[in-house]
């Protein structure tokens, strides 16, 4: 099948310091990807769908300007936590597909650690 | 490492037929133990998920899951799948760092 990989596994960082994470589809042109994060014990959350050459849309109660989504290619997005603190701290993984298949493919996901 | 498997990549039924994805996981301690579906063009969203106590947990949408420890399985059933049952199922099994890790996933397509 197809392979996403997201970069890196896992980070990590100061506080107040900015981190970012790639996803990238390796055999196929993602027209969609989605970032969800997980805190230990629950299910994953959205936080943003990411659409090729536009803006990410964001759900409700996810800070935009914190959480920066950019998708500037088919292959490639990327989630920046900026001026990360602690609560920041969760694992993230991003999903990537076309809007045709019914299949998605996920990333690694990657572990955030805000000291 | 814990990991996960799903033994069905592709499932084709009929509506009203019977479903049963199975999901089996390999992690010697205690486990959080998810279903996920992805509708076509959507996200991910949670159709059940067990923590402790009962094992047979009642998701949405129709949907249950029988966590049988000695067998290390999680399979999800429904008595009855519609049309809009469509979509890829993903189980996730969370042990303890609480770094979820994903089966590949099932496509299931229901004909009318």
């Amino acid at each position: 099948g197809a392979v996403v990989s997201q970069h890196p596994s896992w980070v990590i960082c100061k506080s107040g310091t900015s981190v970012k994470i790639e996803c990238r589809s390796l055999d196929f042109q993602a027209t969609t990807m989605f970032w969800y994060r997980q805190f230990p014990k629950q299910s994953l959350m959205l936080m943003a769908t990411s659409n090729e050459g536009s803006k990410a849309t964001y759900e409700q109660g996810v800070e935009k300007d914190k959480f920066l989504i950019n998708h500037a290619s088919l292959t490639l997005s990327t989630l920046t936590v900026t001026s990360a603190h602690p609560e920041d701290s969760s694992f993230y993984i991003c999903s990537a597909g076309d809007r045709v298949n019914t299949e998605a493919f996920f990333g690694q996901g990657t572990r955030l650690t805000v000291v | 490492a814990q990991s996960v498997s799903q033994h069905n990549h592709h499932v084709i039924l009929s509506e009203a037929a019977s479903l049963e994805l199975g999901c089996n996981y390999s992690y010697g301690g205690t486990v959080n133990l998810f279903w996920y579906v992805q509708y076509p063009g959507q996200h991910l969203q949670l159709l059940l998920k067990y923590f402790s106590g009962d094992p047979l947990v009642k998701g949405i949408k129709g949907f249950e899951a029988e966590f049988i420890k000695s067998k290390f399985s999680f399979n999800l059933r429904k008595p009855s799948v519609q049309w809009s049952d469509t979509a890829e199922y993903f189980c996730a099994v969370e042990g303890g760092s609480y770094i979820p890790t994903f089966g590949r996933g099932t496509s299931l397509i229901v004909h009318p």
